[in-house]
């Protein structure tokens, strides 16, 4: 079974940082693109956060300002996503989730195919 | 970057009925890299609709998706109990890729 399971969340001060993991199963891990999503609670869907395959190739959001770092364990299916310098306004669900291309004759688009159940990070005093 | 705005915010139809769910874009979007979503209070996003109008694996085909450029429609042709949810569209085209704020559709 295609499988993508966060750990890592929990509550933290402003200012604190927090290191989230991503494990992936049942794929090819590192062929695929991977991301981060966050959503605020009772608020609509962030995109955070890409990196490639081999991690040549990575992407964040505007409001992240130097904050967040992607980075991805091919060797053991892994992908990562450290948050530094953390703020109230943070405080959301953090999804995984893959990046497939579904490439026909001349056209690949892409799309997030597989997300995980994702994992709560919470930013308060 | 590039806004997404869906409209209705909240749609309330009646089991049976026709959805139809619109995602308007500030500026061009290639067909490619446009998709929309469903969620479930409580769950993770499930991917619908990929590169505008295919559909994801599994998915059933009242639902379809049609547009280009900067318009774009989401239509569910009779809806099932198990589809209402909040839906969201998405573009991946020019980054950072963005979602829309999402449409609800609610029992009536």
């Amino acid at each position: 079974e295609v499988q993508l399971v966060e750990s890592g969340g929990g509550l933290v001060k402003p200012g604190g940082s927090l290191r989230l993991s991503c494990a992936g199963s049942g794929f090819t891990f590192s062929i695929f693109n991977m991301n981060w999503v966050r959503q605020a609670p009772g608020k609509g869907l962030e995109w955070v956060s890409s990196i490639s395959g081999m991690s040549s190739h990575i992407n964040y959001g505007d409001s992240l300002k130097g904050r967040f770092t992607i980075s991805r364990d091919n060797a053991r299916s892994s992908l990562y996503l450290q948050m530094n310098s953390l703020r109230a306004e943070d405080t959301a669900v953090y999804f995984c989730a893959r990046e497939r291309r579904f490439c026909s004759s001349n056209n690949c688009p892409r799309a997030l195919d597989i997300w995980g159940q994702g994992t709560m990070v919470t930013v308060s005093s | 970057e590039i806004v997404l705005t869906q409209s209705p915010g909240t749609l309330s139809l009646s089991p049976g009925e026709r959805a139809t769910l619109s995602c308007r874009a500030s500026q061009s979007v290639s067909s490619t890299y446009l998709a929309w979503y469903q969620q479930k209070p409580g769950q993770a996003p499930r991917l619908l609709i990929y590169g505008v109008s295919s559909r994801a694996t599994g998915i059933p085909d009242r639902f379809s998706g049609s547009g280009s450029g900067t318009d774009f429609t989401l239509t569910i042709s009779r809806l099932e109990p198990e589809d209402f949810a909040v839906y969201y569209c998405q573009q991946s085209g020019t980054s950072p890729w963005t979602f829309g704020l999402g449409t609800k559709v609610e029992i009536k």
